[in-house]
């Protein structure tokens, strides 16, 4: 069965360095969206991706934020300059694929820890 | 704002039934997702509903209504195994199918 992938599964970094998540989304897919889950909170949309354009973000996804999809199959979430506030649980998802209908993909998750 | 409310926390006994509920703000409704997560894990889908009405997946039933804002989850036959949060999850129109979760519902499945 068809999956979402993400990388690293745990990332520990400093405040003020710069992280990349990645994620290979499902084949064929065609809409990316990168949410995060703060501990114990709920799940949060940052921003959806398509035709390799950011189509919408929230407000948390500010200027220390960005998106890329390098080739065909990669997604990335980079974090500038890391934040305390940034500690969460980073989770990419897909949709549209033609015969999964409407429901989003998740991945595993990047768990990233600012020290 | 795009509030979407459930309860916290319930209790449920191994083998009864357990439904869940959420309310929502029905501007721009465009579609209701409930999800299970374990702890320090991603949520995985367990139903979808648009339309007014019930959608049965095995044990797992949700509902809908849109006039009303409403949903449920129902759990039939629990097992341990469902001890888990359930998210609530809505996607409003004009937006690139993003989803609002509510900030789930922890159940617990007791013997």
């Amino acid at each position: 069965e068809p999956e979402v992938t993400q990388t690293p599964s745990h990332q520990v970094t400093q405040m003020g360095q710069e992280v990349i998540l990645r994620c290979v989304p499902i084949s064929n897919h065609l809409y990316f969206y990168w949410y995060r889950q703060i501990l114990g909170q709920k799940v949060e949309f940052l921003v959806s991706f398509y035709n390799n354009e950011i189509s919408e973000k929230s407000e948390i996804f500010d200027d220390q934020f960005s998106v890329e999809r390098p080739d065909g199959s990669n997604f990335t979430l980079k974090i500038r300059s890391t934040k305390l506030e940034d500690s969460a649980m980073y989770f990419c998802a897909s949709t549209g694929g033609r015969m999964e209908g409407n429901e989003q993909f998740f991945g595993p998750g990047t768990r990233l820890t600012v020290l | 704002g795009q509030n979407i409310d459930q309860p916290t926390e319930m209790t449920a006994t191994e083998g009864a039934i357990v439904q869940i509920n959420c309310t929502y703000q029905t501007s721009g409704f465009n579609g209701l997702f409930w999800y299970q997560q374990h702890a320090g894990e991603a949520p995985t889908f367990l139903s979808y509903n648009v339309l007014d009405g019930l959608e049965e997946k095995g044990r797992f039933s949700s509902f809908l209504s849109r006039s009303k804002g409403y949903s449920y989850l129902l759990l039939k036959e629990l097992q341990m195994k469902d001890s888990a949060s359930y998210l609530c999850a809505v996607r409003f129109s004009g937006g690139y199918n993003k989803l609002i979760f509510g900030a789930g519902t922890r159940l617990a499945v007791h013997p």
